[in-house]
């Protein structure tokens, strides 16, 4: 049972359009909540994150809103450019638990069109 | 700055071989994991170390062992391997806050 889902696998995009990437969770217990991004070959890196005593948070070109009664956050990509072409993985964590563990999505694979 | 260092970041295995993933890293943080990563699962955690000398089991534990060697490694142990076990291994670790920083994985191939 996945407590946190990206349901679209894949998103494609033209370069400097919106990318919209959504993820729902289902632990009520998450309160902390990241975007990371991971090119082929290498290892995830941290993109944004919100914390659940806020609503919104923004960086640069990324913005990561969370909904808490819909269990559900998105991330925004404002334009979108072509080396945003990656894949971005939903993370979710309960600060109140040891060790900080994280809980992934299955990933959004973006692909931004020049 | 390295970061995160995993060894090998390419493994053939045949089915009953055992090996060892090394973890190492440089930023002094308490707590280390090890991920796997396989197509739509996203990344699952295998077995993670709040701290230097405890080390608990995540989401998909069974087949694997762990050994928190010191502060700044975490090995991954692979007993019997099973095609199953093919996958994308990552390591990470993670200071006060809840970013998780992760190395650049392991390819493990189990034929």
């Amino acid at each position: 049972d996945q407590q946190v889902k990206q349901n679209s696998p894949s998103l494609s995009v033209q370069e400097g359009r919106i990318s919209i990437l959504n993820c729902d969770y289902t632990n009520s217990m998450f309160d902390y909540f990241l975007w990371y991004k991971k090119y082929p070959a290498e290892g995830p890196t941290f993109l944004i994150s919100i914390s659940s005593i806020k609503d919104k948070n923004e960086d640069g070109r990324f913005t990561v809103f969370l909904n808490k009664s819909a269990k559900h956050l998105s991330l925004h990509i404002v334009p979108s450019q072509p080396g945003d072409s990656a894949v971005y993985f939903c993370a979710a964590s309960d600060w109140k638990a040891a060790g900080n563990k994280l809980t992934f999505g299955g990933g959004t694979r973006v692909l931004v069109k020049p | 700055n390295a970061g995160v260092t995993q060894t090998p970041k390419f493994q053939v295995l045949k089915t009953g071989q055992s090996m060892t993933l090394q973890c190492a890293q440089d930023m002094n943080h308490n707590s280390m994991y090890w991920y796997r990563q396989d197509p739509g699962m996203g990344l699952r955690l295998i077995y993670y170390s709040a701290s230097e000398g405890t080390t608990d089991k995540g989401e998909v534990p069974n087949g694997y062992n762990v050994s928190r060697l010191n502060k700044r490694e975490f090995s991954l142990r692979l007993e019997s391997a099973a095609p199953s076990q093919t996958s994308v291994y990552f390591c990470a670790s993670s200071g006060t806050g809840f970013e998780a920083f992760f190395g650049q994985g392991t390819r493990l191939t189990v034929v």
